[in-house]
């Protein structure tokens, strides 16, 4: 059974540009994850989307977004690109809402130059 | 709002000791609750997980933790480290009606062979 897969592995913008990530759960998983693991800041939550629907959202500003589709796969834009963007994004699933595992992909490298 | 707290930073053992690694939470209501391990170049695995019922928890690899409800914590251990486990470990917490996971800080564990 496939994991958590996400694309690109490494993507490369300029400041000001913006970036799309994406990620497909689990199969039969309908809820997304979006956390951002910056150097020297551990992992911060970014969004959570269950069922088509934005359920929870990080501290962050809104240039990051997201959505997710009715395949349950999701996208994580971020607009503005600022340096400080920089970081692994990471993106995880679980089995509907409440008292699931959830489950990581190995990321998507974002560098802001 | 939840937290969580991982005592150390980075915890440096020779092959064999005995490791524990330190974790806390901040919440109120019932919780779920989780051990991650980020192996170098990988991504985040689940070490072990604490939903209900007994409080001593078996994980992958030899790891083990446990739940002490009185003092908000959830410790890792292993009788035996390897060189293998070297890696960064990150406690995290979740509200059991679902929704996103609370990390803490991580820990970097450097095993000496």
């Amino acid at each position: 059974e496939a994991g958590v897969t996400q694309s690109p592995t490494h993507l490369i913008k300029t400041r000001g540009q913006q970036a799309t990530l994406r990620c497909s759960p689990i199969s039969g998983h309908t809820s997304v994850y979006w956390y951002q693991q910056a150097l020297g800041l551990g992992l911060q939550f970014l969004l959570w989307y269950d069922e088509g629907e934005e359920r929870n959202r990080g501290n962050f500003p809104p240039r990051f977004s997201g959505r997710q589709f009715p395949n349950y796969s999701s996208e994580l834009n971020v607009n503005a690109l600022e340096l400080e963007d920089s970081a692994l994004y990471l993106c995880a699933s679980s089995l509907g809402r409440s008292g699931n595992t959830i489950y990581f992909g190995e990321g998507s490298w974002l560098t802001v130059v | 709002a939840q937290s969580v707290s991982q005592h150390n930073h980075h915890v440096i053992l020779s092959e064999a000791a005995s490791l524990e690694l330190g974790c806390n939470y901040s919440y109120g209501g019932t919780v779920n609750l989780f051990w991650y391990v980020q192996y170098p170049g990988q991504h985040l695995q689940l070490l072990l997980k604490y939903f209900s019922g007994d409080p001593l928890v078996k994980g992958i690899k030899g790891f083990e933790a446990e739940f002490i409800k009185s003092k908000f914590s959830f410790n890792l251990r292993k009788p035996s480290v390897q060189w293998s486990d070297t890696a960064e470990y990150f406690c995290a917490v979740r509200d059991n009606q679902g929704g996103k996971l609370i990390f803490g800080q991580g820990t970097e564990l450097s095993v000496k062979p």
